[in-house]
């Protein structure tokens, strides 16, 4: 019963540097998304995905590209670190796009841009 | 996008009933209300959701009133361990969008 898995948990970068968050469900789900949560803030939507192949942007996507290949995969890749990336990553899945389809979280991925 | 207004922070004694109010005057037909619940370190969790009248589920209730303009989650006496974030969704369509959401301390 695995549900929405992050991986790595805690990772450390230098400006410049690329990396990718990886985020993977096993639930079937359609819709998949990405947010960053900068302390003593809400969620903001980076990007998110109605299903493989189709990715659309959110609200803050500048310096993050998605893709998706499969139903259950939803990599997110950071270009080229910058410290104002410093944040904690969740990925989300739900069943669909309606109301009443809730969405499931990962416990995050926090990422320190030095 | 409908909008959401809810209060930043609430403080509660444990054993009491905690209500936190939430505006959406420009919710949409089919828009459903969604309440989530965010623990420190952890992601969002969903707790209840509904689109008219109450909702009651194991953890929550969720009172709408008629004209669906605001809704109220009401947490029945509340212990240290409610201690966390509540957010009010207002969707479809996607992408949902999470303000800054309600901080509840539970004090003992």
């Amino acid at each position: 019963n695995a549900g929405v898995t992050q991986t790595p948990k805690f990772q450390v970068l230098k400006t410049g540097q690329s990396m990718t968050l990886q985020c993977a469900q096993d639930m079937n789900h359609e819709y998949m998304s990405w947010y960053r949560q900068d302390p003593g803030m809400g969620l903001r939507l980076i990007h998110y995905s109605v299903g493989a192949g189709i990715t659309d942007q959110g609200e803050v996507p500048n310096g993050y590209n998605v893709s998706r290949s499969t139903t259950e995969d939803f990599p997110l890749r950071l270009l080229s670190a910058a410290p104002s990336q410093t944040s904690v990553y969740f990925c989300a899945s739900s069943s669909g796009t309606g109301g009443n389809q809730p969405q499931h979280f990962g416990d995050g991925t926090r990422l320190s841009i030095l | 996008l409908a909008k959401t207004t809810q209060p930043i922070s609430m403080d509660s004694y444990e054993g009491q009933e905690v209500n936190i109010t939430c505006s959406h005057n420009n919710i949409a037909t089919n828009d459903y209300i969604t309440w989530y619940q965010q623990f420190p370190s952890q992601g969002p969790r969903f707790i209840i959701q509904g689109y008219k009248t109450k909702v009651t589920n194991e953890v929550a209730s969720l009172f709408i009133p008629a004209d669906r303009k605001s809704s109220t989650l009401s947490l029945p006496r509340v212990s240290l361990s409610d201690t966390a974030v509540y957010y009010c969704l207002v969707g479809p369509p996607t992408p949902l969008v999470f303000g800054k959401g309600t901080r509840l301390s539970v004090i003992a």
